[in-house]
């Protein structure tokens, strides 16, 4: 079963970057699947940030499209997140996740989160 | 964009059936994933393409999706079934993944 571990700091400044990596193990990022970021404000619900493929393939929340970038490192067998221009509004507690997805006659599509990482929270305070 | 509405909370009594509806424009077009989160815990999938199981979630959780709501039951509720349940979809209008409010289980 693959195994997903969020790192990066608890605590970032207003304004700054917050930057994330997903370690993914018992699994090959470059044998396909997407892999996701979805973060949860604390005491409120689910929010897609974006999801990239083994081949760096992105697709992203519209919300958070001008501020994030996703990307993937198949020899470390991890990806990462960048969100730029933090407010307090991105405190969150964050997950990566796998996710199947693919493109069929021209079509992309998303589906499920599984396994997911257990998460870690990202504090945006001075 | 694409909105998905649930109840925030619903009550059952455990041996009781549960039922957590997710709203949706022609919902039934698309497919529909559920999650269950209990306090402090990720997000684990309990149903995925409406309906279907992953191979550890007890057969108790079953879903179904047609016309404008999808809906996830569990039958023979019991205590720790207690948590917060997620409904998401992958709206090809916008490639956007879309999640549900979450709605609170209480087990009375």
């Amino acid at each position: 079963q693959a195994q997903l571990q969020e790192s990066g700091p608890g605590l970032v400044k207003p304004s700054e970057t917050l930057p994330l990596t997903c370690a993914v193990s018992n699994y090959s990022i470059s044998s396909g699947f997407y892999w996701g970021w979805i973060r949860q404000p604390p005491g409120k619900g689910l929010e897609w940030i974006g999801s990239i493929n083994h081949r760096g393939s992105t697709s992203y929340n519209p919300s958070l499209k001008s501020r994030v970038t996703i990307s993937v490192d198949t020899s470390k067998n991890k990806f990462s997140l960048k969100l730029n221009s933090v407010t307090a509004a991105d405190t969150a507690v964050y997950y990566c996740a796998r996710q199947p997805g693919g493109c069929s006659s021209g079509d992309c599509y998303l589906n499920w989160f599984d396994p997911w990482g257990q998460g870690t929270l990202v504090t945006v305070s001075s | 964009s694409y909105v998905l509405t649930q109840p925030p909370s619903v009550s059952v009594a455990p041996g009781k059936t549960a039922r957590i509806t997710c709203g949706g424009n022609n919902i039934g077009s698309k497919s529909v994933h559920w999650y269950q989160q209990k306090p402090g815990q990720a997000p684990v999938l309990v149903i995925y393409y409406d309906g279907d199981r992953p191979s550890e979630i007890p057969e108790r959780f079953s879903g179904s999706n047609s016309g404008n709501t999808a809906t996830l039951t569990i039958s023979r509720v019991e205590a720790g079934d207690e948590a917060d349940y997620y409904c998401q979809v992958w709206d090809s209008s916008s490639n956007h993944v879309v999640f549900g409010g979450g709605t609170k289980l209480t087990v009375l």
